[in-house]
């Protein structure tokens, strides 16, 4: 069935290091990938996404790259801030599938 | 206004018991779905509806019956409440297949 695989947490960095999150994922035919995160105390919202393979998808300064080689779509940033403390998520969904499949998330913590 | 609204935000409720959490989306979404967390922040779909059709009934204990009167509402309703089902209960929308859900700010129940 389908996965997806994500680096067990937590995560803690000081601000302006590089944050890479792994993610990697099991599925059949090509799927679409998705980068959620959830701050304290809220509910997920959508970070950033690729729906075929090479796609990048970039927003707030993160990005991930949909490689379907190495069926992976690692998160990375180039310079945290303290503001990006959250937990992320990695999900994927096959296409004409109402099933949006979930990592187990990655607890981020960003110090100053 | 909010998007996606959930009552109660928190409730606590003693093992037998039967309690509701109700869910409105104003976004004019036709897809609604309710997710659980558990403790270590593990994502896992119950249930979607789509036009007030149920698609997914993932592999949930009977106890729990989803209930849609309308698109913009989707009311998940728990029998006889178990310790184990102590956790955050999150609705979500989403419009057409974009694969961006709208989440609530969920609903956190515990069972004493």
């Amino acid at each position: 069935g389908n996965s997806v695989t994500q680096m067990e947490g937590p995560v803690t960095l000081s601000e302006e290091a590089f944050l890479t999150i792994n993610c990697t994922y099991t599925a059949t035919g090509y799927p679409s990938l998705f980068w959620y995160v959830q701050y304290p105390g809220e509910g997920l919202q959508l970070l950033l996404k690729a729906t075929k393979a090479d796609d990048k998808g970039s927003n707030k300064g993160f990005e991930a790259t949909y490689r379907k080689e190495t069926t992976s779509f690692h998160l990375e940033k180039g310079s945290v801030q303290v503001s990006d403390s959250a937990v992320y998520f990695c999900a994927l969904r096959q296409v004409n599938n109402n099933d949006m499949r979930f990592g187990a998330g990655t607890r981020l913590t960003v110090k100053p | 206004d909010t998007a996606v609204s959930q009552t109660p935000k928190y409730l606590v409720t003693q093992m037998g018991n039967d309690k509701s959490i109700k869910c409105e989306q104003n976004l004019g979404h036709d897809t609604m779905y309710w997710y659980k967390q558990d403790s270590k922040k593990f994502l896992k779909i119950m249930f979607s509806y789509n036009n007030k059709e149920l698609i997914i009934n993932e592999t949930v204990p009977n106890r729990f019956s989803p209930k849609s009167p309308d698109k913009a509402h989707l009311n998940l309703h728990i029998n006889s409440l178990e310790l184990g089902d102590s956790a955050v209960y999150f609705c979500a929308s989403e419009g057409g297949r974009t694969g961006e859900l709208f989440f609530g700010e969920g609903s956190r129940l515990t069972v004493l």
